[in-house]
């Protein structure tokens, strides 16, 4: 089926191990997102990429890195990871439909903990 | 900045009734969009409706109609006749300005709809 896909969708780290969560989408949309929902907050902008190589900072960047690999991927690396980093962390991606109407599509999310 | 505020950080309905989720948001954008998610318990974020702000009328898809009201910057969703499978977050969101695209999130509103 066509969407996003995010892998994996569950991690338990320890404080100071690195990990990469993985995002692709077949929809050959050119905006992707990363996001990230803590109880209580809504979803935080992290990162976003409004294309093929290039990226930008959003509400929440600290202790993140992200790559736009190609159209299709765009990952998020946490180099140390923090017990303040423990989320569920959402991708997206957008294409315009119709004028100003976007659709945006979500991952099923990765729901990390660090100890 | 914009912003999107959710007040009812939960409801609760009685199965079959029609119920309302409060919705305001702050833009100096003249053009924008407002949209509604659900996330079940389950997690995943399902796209529910979509207003925009030179839309004439009011947005409806099925069970769920936007109550638009752009002079005092208010988009409420209003469920009819409440099943149990509606229990869930629900969160209103706003397309942000400029080239990155993104959503912008209000904190939620968890409803539970009672047999």
């Amino acid at each position: 089926n066509a969407g996003v896909t995010q892998t994996p969708k569950f991690q338990v780290l320890k404080t100071g191990q690195s990990m990469t969560l993985q995002c692709a989408q077949d929809m050959n949309h050119n905006s992707m997102y990363w996001y990230r929902q803590d109880p209580g907050m809504g979803l935080r902008l992290i990162y976003y990429s409004a294309s093929e190589g290039t990226t930008d900072k959003g509400e929440v960047p600290n202790g993140y890195n992200v790559s736009r690999l190609n159209k299709r991927e765009f990952s998020l690396r946490l180099e140390s990871a923090a017990p303040s980093q423990t989320s569920v962390y959402f991708c997206a991606s957008s294409e315009a439909l119709r004028g100003r109407i976007y659709g945006y599509t979500f991952g099923s999310g990765t729901r990390l903990t660090v100890v | 900045a914009q912003k999107i505020t959710q007040t009812q950080p939960g409801m609760f309905v009685q199965e079959k009734e029609a119920v309302t989720l409060d919705c305001t948001y702050d833009t100096s954008d003249p053009s924008y969009g407002l949209f509604w998610y659900k996330q079940p318990s389950s997690g995943e974020m399902i796209f529910l409706i979509y207003q925009g702000s030179y839309d004439q009328q009011n947005a409806t898809e099925g069970r769920y109609s936007l109550n638009f009201q752009k002079a005092r910057k208010s988009a409420n969703l209003v469920i009819s006749a409440s099943q149990l499978g509606d229990s869930a977050m629900y969160f209103c969101a706003m397309r942000g300005s400029g080239s990155q695209g993104n959503l912008i999130f209000g904190k939620g509103t968890k409803l539970s709809v009672k047999p």
